[in-house]
């Protein structure tokens, strides 16, 4: 596709189920990242991927939060028990290079609502 | 550990009014990249420019500037002859240089500008 795109666009579930987060980023981008963004807040750094291995995981926020990305394309967040506080807009990037050498291009998110 | 704070939480002007977004970072780092995105009512984040931290030059893009200053640690962004399709969230991001490769980015709180027909 053209750029980053991100399914599903809104999930609703409830509170203690899992869910599963899908990012697609664009062709031939080695590194991907996943962000996550509160109400009125900036973007929050999760993890960050380059290939198939996780380069930096120090964002994610406890054990509960996972991220795969096994053929070094898509890449999938997995929440588990949902919480509450988990509800926000998850956004994924992705980049040619280094995010610090080259832009990094966002999707449109998903919106992740916890009842 | 690296910061960027944007004080102005929301700013307002009457189109056609020049606009300056200020942008304040913290990093321990030599070496480190400043961003600034846009993100429109739609949600998208929306890449505006990239500035490493040997190139203090002032940018030009159009109504776009920015002015980096490292001896105050700033970063502002100044938009002439506002338009109300520049109404958006503007945020501010960092990035330091792992030498591995590169790190997610910092983000500010991010300012809502509003721009009044």
């Amino acid at each position: 596709g053209a750029g980053v795109s991100q399914t599903p666009s809104n999930k609703v579930t409830e509170k203690g189920k899992y869910v599963e987060l899908r990012c697609d980023p664009i062709s031939g981008h080695t590194a991907l990242y996943w962000y996550r963004q509160s109400l009125g807040q900036g973007p929050e750094f999760l993890i960050y991927f380059q290939g198939t291995g996780a380069a930096d995981d120090s964002g994610l926020p406890n054990d509960r939060f996972f991220a795969v990305r096994p053929e070094g394309s898509v890449s999938t967040l997995k929440i588990q028990r949902t919480e509450r506080g988990d509800s926000a807009v998850y956004l994924c990037a992705s980049s040619s290079r280094g995010a610090t050498r080259n832009e990094q291009f966002f999707g449109p998110g998903t919106r992740l609502t916890v009842l | 550990a690296q910061k960027v704070t944007q004080a102005q939480t929301e700013i307002s002007v009457v189109e056609k009014e020049d606009v300056t977004l200020d942008c304040v970072y913290e990093t321990r780092d030599t070496t480190y990249y400043l961003f600034w995105y846009k993100q429109p009512p739609s949600g998208e984040l929306v890449f505006l420019i990239r500035r490493n931290s040997f190139d203090e030059q002032n940018e030009i893009s159009g109504r776009y500037s920015w002015n980096f200053q490292k001896s105050t640690s700033s970063f502002n962004f100044t938009i002439t002859a506002s338009q109300v399709v520049d109404s958006a969230v503007y945020f501010c991001a960092l990035s330091e240089y792992s030498g591995g490769g590169a790190d997610g980015l910092t983000f500010g709180k991010g300012t809502h500008l509003i721009i009044q027909p």
